[in-house]
C-alpha cells in the first residue's frame, strides 16, 4: 500500500518561495501522475501540477508563471515550488498520486498548511 | 478551464435515507469524473471514477452514474459515517476542476 508523505515550511512572508517534498512509500515511482494540489476556504479545492517520472509537466496556467514540480527518482521524492507568495496561497496542500489509466487520485499526503502572513 | 457546478451545496438527512448530489460540467467530459469524500482535517478520499466505477474498500452504498455533461453520486442508504463533504473532479481537460463541494450532515 503506498503512502505519500509531505513536508515543509509552514509559515511564509508575502513575496517569499513555498517549498514542499513528498516522498512516496512503498509503491513504484514510473506508471503515475504525481500531482500537487491546494485547498483554501476562498477557491476551494485546487489542482495546481503534475509531473511524471520522466519529469514531464503539467501545471495550472493560473499558477504556471510561478510553480515548478520537480522529481528525484533516485529518492522517490517530488517537490514543489511556488514564488512570490500572496496571501492568497494561504492554504492546506496535498500530494497526491494520480493513475494514468483511471485519471484518479488515489493516494494521498497528509497534507500541509501554508500560511502566508507579514 | 471547464467549470463543474455541483448541487445542493449543503444538505441534511437521516439514517438509512437515500441521497443524491449532482455535478454539471460546463462542457462534456466523457465519463472522466471522480467523486471525493472528505472529512474535517483529512485529505479527500476516492470514491468513485470514470464516472461510475467503486474504488476498491468503498462500501457498495455509494454509487456513481452519468455522462458528458451531468452526473450523479448516490448513497443508497445514508450512515452516521458518511458525514462528510463531497467533491466531483473532471480529468478529461487540463486543468482538472473540482466541485463547489456539497456538505452532508446525518441528523
Amino acid at each position: 500500500q503506498v503512502q505519500l508523505q509531505q513536508w515543509g515550511a509552514g509559515l511564509l512572508k508575502p513575496s517569499e518561495t513555498l517549498s514542499l517534498t513528498c516522498a512516496v512509500y512503498g509503491g513504484s515511482f514510473s506508471g503515475y501522475y504525481w500531482s500537487w494540489i491546494r485547498q483554501s476556504p476562498g477557491k476551494g479545492l485546487e489542482w495546481i501540477g503534475q509531473i511524471d517520472h520522466s519529469g514531464s509537466t503539467n501545471y495550472n496556467p493560473s499558477l504556471k508563471s510561478r510553480v515548478t514540480i520537480s522529481i528525484d527518482a533516485s529518492k522517490n521524492q517530488f517537490s514543489l515550488r511556488l514564488t512570490s507568495v500572496a496571501a492568497a496561497d494561504t492554504a492546506v496542500y496535498y500530494c497526491a498520486r494520480k493513475t494514468t489509466v483511471t485519471k484518479s487520485f488515489q493516494s494521498w499526503g497528509q497534507g500541509t498548511l501554508v500560511t502566508v502572513s507579514s | 478551464a471547464i467549470q463543474m457546478t455541483q448541487s445542493p451545496s449543503s444538505l441534511s438527512a437521516s439514517v438509512g435515507d437515500r441521497v443524491t448530489i449532482t455535478c454539471r460540467a460546463s462542457q462534456g467530459i466523457r465519463n472522466d469524473l471522480g467523486w471525493y469524500q472528505q472529512k474535517p482535517g483529512k485529505a479527500p478520499k476516492l470514491l468513485i471514477y470514470a464516472a461510475s466505477s467503486l474504488q476498491g474498500g468503498v462500501p457498495s452504498r455509494f454509487s456513481g452514474s452519468g455522462s458528458d455533461t451531468d452526473f450523479t453520486l448516490t448513497i443508497s442508504s445514508l450512515q452516521p459515517e458518511d458525514s462528510a463533504t463531497y467533491y466531483c473532479l473532471q480529468d478529461y481537460i487540463y486543468p482538472p476542476t473540482f466541485g463547489q463541494g456539497t456538505k452532508v450532515e446525518v441528523k
